[in-house]
């Protein structure tokens, strides 16, 4: 498999389940990021990874836990979700430089469309 | 702040039209990138093109041309000669130098009908 590929791509859970999506990326790229798509709203960049860390956190409910056991792989686990947090869940990966250096593009999955219901 | 603004929120033109979706960004920083992506109805966002800061020259890409204007601090994107399969959402990207996240706008979806 080439990309970035997400799973699954359509999830419906109830306001008690817990659930995780699923991201993984065969492009050897060092950074890996959550975006969510609501209708009629910009992507908004949820969190960051870069070398395995967590650098970015925007100011995302606690409800949304991320992980990232290795370059490769991104998971969002979910927990008492609200219907607010029905959305498509983009999974992104770029090689992330340093400062005053070339920025690479962001390659996307396809994205993981929940509905809590 | 980094802001993007997309104005059209949808259009629509027929075949072999020609279409220009607008982009006005605001950022302070001296060196930026800007993106455009395409997303079809499969979700998925694809790459169509990166500018830096410093390269206000022109592309064309087949039957896609960006236009860079630092001045209005405007990134538009042309579609020559449209199709069918051009319909989709366009999003425009902003990031600073040396990070990867990107402000996005809010997309414009373009329709081209048969």
């Amino acid at each position: 498999e080439t990309g970035v590929t997400q799973t699954p791509r359509h999830l419906v859970m109830g306001m008690t389940n817990k659930k995780s999506l699923k991201c993984e990326q065969h492009l050897g790229h060092n950074a890996m990021y959550w975006y969510k798509q609501s209708a009629k709203k910009p992507l908004e960049l949820m969190f960051v990874y870069s070398l395995e860390e967590r650098v970015e956190n925007n100011s995302v409910p606690s409800r949304f836990s991320p992980e990232c056991p290795n370059s490769s792989h991104l998971f969002l686990h979910l927990h008492t979700l609200q219907p607010e947090d029905s959305a498509l869940y983009l999974c992104a990966s770029s090689q992330r430089r340093g400062q005053g250096t070339v920025n690479t593009e962001a390659f996307f999955g396809q994205g993981t469309r929940l509905t809590v219901v | 702040a980094q802001k993007v603004t997309q104005a059209q929120t949808e259009i629509s033109v027929v075949e072999k039209e020609d279409v220009t979706l607008d982009c006005v960004y605001e950022t302070r920083d001296t060196t930026y990138y800007l993106f455009w992506y395409k997303q079809p109805p499969s979700g998925e966002l694809v790459f169509l093109i990166r500018r830096n800061s410093f390269d206000e020259q022109n592309e064309i890409s087949g039957r896609y041309s960006w236009n860079f204007q630092k001045s209005t601090s405007s990134f538009n994107f042309t579609i020559t000669a449209s199709q069918v399969v051009d319909s989709a959402v366009y999003f425009c990207a902003l990031s600073e130098a040396g990070y990867s996240t990107l402000t996005f706008g809010k997309g414009t979806m373009l329709l081209v009908s048969p």
